[in-house]
């Protein structure tokens, strides 16, 4: 079946400095990704996603290229800033046709970012 | 504020009991999709309805039933509650059911299910 790995947190950074937080995928067919941000006490925001091979998301400064060869989709920042500190999951959802409805999960990774 | 709102925002209970909570999807969706997030579990997608049928169902347990009505709104239910049902509970919305490539899900701020 489909799922989605992550990379462990917590992760912790001081301001300014570069994320990278790794994503990998298991899926059958031609899936969507997405990373989601989940701020303190919120729901889930859509940060980005690309729906083939190659494509680049960007979104807030944050980016990811949806790589088929190595099966990931990592997020990156090139500097982060104390309000990014949230929880980060990525998403895949199976290509178009039934049984593609939901989204499959990582288990998310925590950031907190120090002044 | 993504235009999803989910009511209560807190619920306590007690094993054996029954709760229904409550999802309104953005103005114009038709889709409504329930997740269950926890600790052990993580975020686990439940059941989706489109236009007041059900869609796709995923690892949603036989206690657990949802509906979606004719304004949209959707409630899912929980009964015979055990103490690993304690959870946050998502409710997410979309324009369309197909999962096309142009398809986001919207969701909303959540229910905090604790079971006593």
């Amino acid at each position: 079946g489909n799922s989605v790995t992550q990379m462990e947190g917590p992760v912790t950074l001081s301001e300014e400095a570069f994320l990278t937080i790794n994503c990998t995928y298991t899926a059958t067919g031609y899936p969507s990704l997405f990373w989601y941000v989940q701020y303190p006490g919120e729901g889930l925001q859509l940060l980005l996603k690309a729906t083939k091979a190659d494509d680049k998301g960007s979104n807030k400064g944050f980016e990811a290229t949806y790589r088929k060869e190595t099966t990931s989709f990592h997020l990156e920042k090139g500097s982060v800033q104390v309000s990014d500190s949230a929880v980060y999951f990525c998403a895949l959802r199976k290509g178009v046709g039934a049984g593609s409805y939901q989204l499959t999960f990582g288990k998310g990774t925590k950031l907190s970012v120090i002044p | 504020d993504s235009g999803v709102t989910q009511t209560p925002k807190h619920l306590i209970t007690a094993t054996g009991q029954r709760v229904t909570l409550r999802c309104s999807p953005r103005s114009g969706d038709l889709s409504v999709y329930w997740y269950q997030q926890s600790l052990d579990q993580g975020l686990q997608f439940l059941i989706q309805y489109y236009n007041g049928e059900e869609r796709a169902k995923g690892n949603i347990l036989e206690r657990f039933s949802a509906q979606q009505f004719p304004d949209l709104h959707s409630e899912l239910n929980l009964s015979s509650l055990e103490l690993g049902d304690s959870a946050l509970y998502f409710c997410a919305s979309s324009v369309v059911a197909s999962g096309g490539l142009q398809e986001t899900q919207y969701f909303g701020p959540g229910t905090r299910l604790l079971v006593l």
